[in-house]
């Protein structure tokens, strides 16, 4: 299994633009989350999805979309970019059953607005 | 709002020494705390998990202790070595949805 995997690494984009975030997971788990972390911070709940078609917002959910048309992927969207959104952005899944809360982390997409 | 955080931002440690990063939280209906280690460039880890119905669980050379008495987790990793060197983070479930409140983290340094 690849696990949770995050495309791309690195991004620059400009104010204004926008770009789409690609997380996919192969362990076929239910639960699907975004996050973004800031220098020497915590993470932060950007969106997460109990399933295909569901999907809700976190904590800090202004400035993005997400969607989750299948099990496997769940694309996370910037639209309009801002400097305020310069932050190493992670994708994360979990099993469906209450046994455990673990995630599971990709690698992460580092994004520079300027 | 509910939230998670940690005393110590660094903690500087000689390699073979034990070391205690602490964790504060804020929410007491919360059953189930988490820690993870992340490396530089790396997403988070999991370490070691714990529910609120145990006072103690060990891992390899890790072991996490919930005091719910005053609302502190502890991770307490034995014979620290230069790998260990990262952030950890300590993480509460957000009202039992699978929903993680994650800390600020604690910068772990193992000197050789």
């Amino acid at each position: 299994n690849a696990g949770v995997t995050q495309t791309p690494k690195f991004r620059i984009l400009k104010i204004g633009q926008s770009m789409t975030l690609q997380c996919t997971q192969d362990m076929n788990h239910n639960y699907m989350y975004w996050y973004r972390q800031d220098p020497g911070m915590g993470l932060k709940l950007i969106y997460y999805s109990v399933g295909a078609g569901i999907t809700d917002k976190g904590e800090v959910p202004n400035g993005y979309n997400v969607s989750r048309s299948t099990t496997e992927d769940f694309p996370l969207r910037l639209e309009l970019a801002a400097p305020s959104q310069t932050s190493v952005y992670f994708c994360a899944s979990s099993y469906e059953t209450g046994l455990d809360y673990e995630q599971y982390f990709g690698p992460g997409t580092r994004l520079t607005v300027t | 709002g509910e939230s998670v955080g940690l005393h110590l931002p660094t903690l500087s440690v000689q390699e073979g020494d034990n070391s205690i990063i602490n964790c504060a939280y804020s929410n007491s209906a919360s059953d189930y705390f988490i820690w993870y280690k992340q490396e530089s460039g790396k997403g988070p880890q999991f370490i070691i998990d714990i529910r609120s119905n145990m006072d103690k669980r060990q891992g390899q050379r890790v072991t996490v202790l919930l005091n719910k008495t005053v609302k502190h987790l502890s991770l307490q990793i034995a014979a620290t070595q230069p790998g260990d060197s990262a952030v950890y983070f300590c993480a509460e479930n957000d009202t039992g949805f699978q929903k993680l409140v994650f800390g600020t983290g604690t910068r772990l340094l193992v000197s050789p």
